[in-house]
């Protein structure tokens, strides 16, 4: 049973500052991995999505990497901004199902 | 990215009422949809699968007969929660895909329902 783990499950850094969120997940039989962003009382917005044979991806300020044989992920948010406090969510697709399979998230706190 | 709509944002209902939420894919044909439920500070719990013109599948412990799910066509699929007690009080969120398994999931905005 694929089981993901996000670390830290919070996360309070000063503005301005790099950081990375971690994912890791057990089985690395999957078609791909996405990351989340949400808002309080919101749905989600998708921010990054990586192929099971990509190895990176980016958008903006934020780079994603996965690294599918040791079963970890890693989301870089570049310069830190009070707008990008919310919480961060990584899903993996499992081959054989389309179903995803969720990380508790990590909530982020970038203070002014 | 693609658009998904989800209908309504928020509901106050009466226990042992029905509350119907609608979830559409606007710009894609959507070919499975799921509905999730999330209780706060915690994750996305998969209630069911749905593909178009057939039966939902269901997660262990989800009760079909109380989580009703319709996906009539390739742009709607509605979660009927039937009978609604307190303990349903939820934030419910839909997904949908297209038929390839490497694409995106593109998510609703979520309802939240209280029963009262």
């Amino acid at each position: 049973k694929q089981e993901v783990t996000q670390i830290p499950a919070a996360l309070s850094v000063p503005e301005g500052e790099n950081l990375v969120l971690n994912c890791s997940f057990t089985d690395s039989a999957i078609y791909n991995l996405q990351w989340f962003r949400q808002d309080p009382g919101k749905g989600l917005t998708s921010l990054l999505l990586i192929q099971s044979s990509q190895r990176e991806q980016t958008s903006g300020r934020l780079n994603a990497s996965l690294d599918k044989s040791s079963g970890r992920s890693t989301l870089y948010i570049a310069a830190s901004q009070p707008g990008d406090s919310a919480t961060y969510l990584c899903a993996v697709r499992i081959q054989g199902a389309q179903k995803l399979v969720f990380g508790q998230g990590t909530r982020l706190t970038i203070n002014p | 990215g693609a658009v998904v709509s989800q209908h309504p944002s928020w509901v106050i209902c009466k226990s042992g009422t029905s509350v119907k939420i609608e979830c559409r894919s606007l710009d894609f044909q959507a070919t499975t949809m799921f509905w999730y439920r999330q209780f706060p500070k915690q994750s996305l719990m998969l209630m069911a699968t749905s593909n178009e013109g057939s039966k939902a599948t269901y997660e262990q412990g989800v009760e079909k007969d109380k989580f009703l799910i319709n996906h009539a066509s390739l742009t709607l699929s509605t979660l009927t929660v039937t009978s609604a007690h307190p303990e349903d009080s939820s934030f419910y969120i839909c997904s949908a895909s297209t038929e390839y398994m490497d694409t995106e999931a593109f998510f609703g905005q979520g309802t939240r329902l209280t029963v009262v």
